[in-house]
């Protein structure tokens, strides 16, 4: 069955303190893989498409990353505006269905 | 500036109402999306539309009807027959072939 899962749930950080955030995925033969932010009572916001394995996206603070088998979107020095709920979501090979994650609630304290 | 519109952003149902959410775009993109959101839960999708006058059903359809009449609108009704339709609900859009979707702000649904 094809699956998304993001670890961990929720992440506290202090400001300034780098982390990472994973999404691992079962989907075989990936066609996208996606990053969002959503903030409460917002819908999704973009932020990244990887394609292929070993491609990397910047945008700011967030760097995302792919492999074959998962997807890491690494925050650097982050400040607390970045504290959202970020998502990822991978394109079925058959169809143009996306299946979701269920995201990581990061939460950066001043 | 494009972008996508819900409305209304809250939306309350009595017991054996139907009540019909918007979702408009301008940005020009063929296919259109309903997801479910629930708390702890991922997306699901509800119903699709690749072109005008098409639409399938998602992974969560029943209790929900879709029209697309217009390239610009995909409204969705939530039916009596939804049992438990407190949730929040987005409505996306994309140019087709692996381009990302773009979300509206969403529907806040409970029930009176």
């Amino acid at each position: 069955e094809d699956q998304v899962t993001q670890s961990p749930e929720a992440l506290r950080l202090q400001e300034g303190e780098s982390s990472s955030l994973n999404c691992s995925y079962t989907v075989s033969g990936l066609r996208g893989l996606f990053w969002y932010r959503q903030d409460p009572g917002k819908g999704p916001e973009f932020l990244f498409t990887l394609y292929s394995a070993g491609e990397e996206k910047e945008k700011e603070r967030l760097k995302a990353t792919l492999t074959k088998k998962e997807s890491f979107l690494h925050i650097t020095a982050p400040k607390p505006e970045d504290s959202a709920t970020y998502l990822c979501a991978v394109l079925k090979p058959r169809d143009d269905k996306i299946i979701f994650g269920k995201g990581t609630r990061l939460h950066i304290l001043p | 500036d494009g972008g996508i519109t819900q409305s209304p952003k809250y939306l309350f149902r009595k017991e054996g109402q139907n009540v019909t959410l918007s979702c408009e775009q301008n940005l020009n993109h063929d296919a259109m999306y309903w997801y479910r959101q629930d708390p702890g839960q991922g997306l699901r999708l509800i119903y699709y539309s690749q072109i005008v006058n098409d639409f399938q059903k998602g992974d969560i359809a029943e209790g929900y009807s879709v029209s697309r009449e217009k390239k610009e609108s995909f409204p969705l009704t939530v039916t009596s027959a939804q049992k438990n339709p407190t949730a929040f609900y987005l409505c996306a859009s994309s140019i087709q072939d692996r381009q990302p979707q773009h979300f509206g702000d969403g529907t806040r649904l409970s029930i009176l």
